[in-house]
């Protein structure tokens, strides 16, 4: 139980363009999902917190209209990357909550070219 | 805010030797503890979790965490690795009631031959 899907795996893309990961808790409702980000050998970073129903609350530093997460469902969370950079490119990871517990995604590679 | 420290960011051992993996935080009224282990390229997978109890905790596969809130500390161990524990190790920790996971900077921990 408790299964967080992302979709897709990978994905390249070219600078400019807006590219869309999507998550998904397979056999569970979710109102609070979480977006992070990772850098090569480093920890998880915590972009954004995703509420089913409302607006996402942002983490500082995080520009909320270059990643637009729209969480419209209590299974769906998606996480748009707008004007993609090469700097944008990175390992995303959600994760859904279940009972006070997070269960994470596998990730998502963006790799902006 | 809440800070979580693992003192070691590479841990070299050879199989069959135990392992002490450590993991601080700072302190707080109540916390939640949490190992997880991240394979390359994959998502975390929780290995094991101290919510309230018995200040002792284990995973299926044998590692064992002791919450110890004194030295504000919840480090990993296993008495033996196997060359397939080879991944790297987060420590997070959520307190005051929060969702939220404040993630340490990981641990790699390599078991060679």
């Amino acid at each position: 139980g408790a299964v967080v899907s992302q979709h897709p795996s990978w994905v390249i893309c070219k600078s400019g363009t807006s590219v869309k990961i999507e998550c998904r808790s397979l056999d569970f409702q979710a109102t609070t999902m979480f977006w992070y980000r990772q850098f090569p050998k480093q920890s998880l970073m915590l972009m954004a917190t995703s509420n089913e129903g409302s607006k996402a609350t942002y983490e500082q530093g995080v520009e909320k209209d270059k990643f637009l997460i729209n969480h419209a469902s209590l299974t769906l969370s998606t996480l748009t990357v707008t004007s993609a950079h090469p700097e944008d490119s990175s390992f995303y990871i959600c994760s859904a909550v279940l009972v006070y517990e997070q269960y994470f995604g596998p990730g998502t590679r963006l790799t902006v070219t | 805010a809440q800070s979580v420290t693992q003192l070691d960011s590479q841990v070299p051992v050879f199989e069959e030797a135990p392992v002490e993996l450590r993991c601080n935080y700072s302190s707080s009224v109540s916390v939640y503890l949490f190992w997880y282990v991240q394979y390359p390229n994959q998502g975390l997978q929780l290995l094991l979790k101290y919510l309230s109890g018995s200040t002792l905790v284990e995973s299926i596969n044998g590692f064992e965490a002791e919450f110890n809130k004194s030295q504000t500390s919840f480090h990993l161990r296993k008495p033996s690795v196997h060359i397939s524990d080879t991944a790297e190790y987060f420590c997070a920790v959520s307190s005051g009631g929060s969702e939220k996971l404040v993630f340490g900077k990981g641990t790699k921990l390599t078991v060679n031959p």
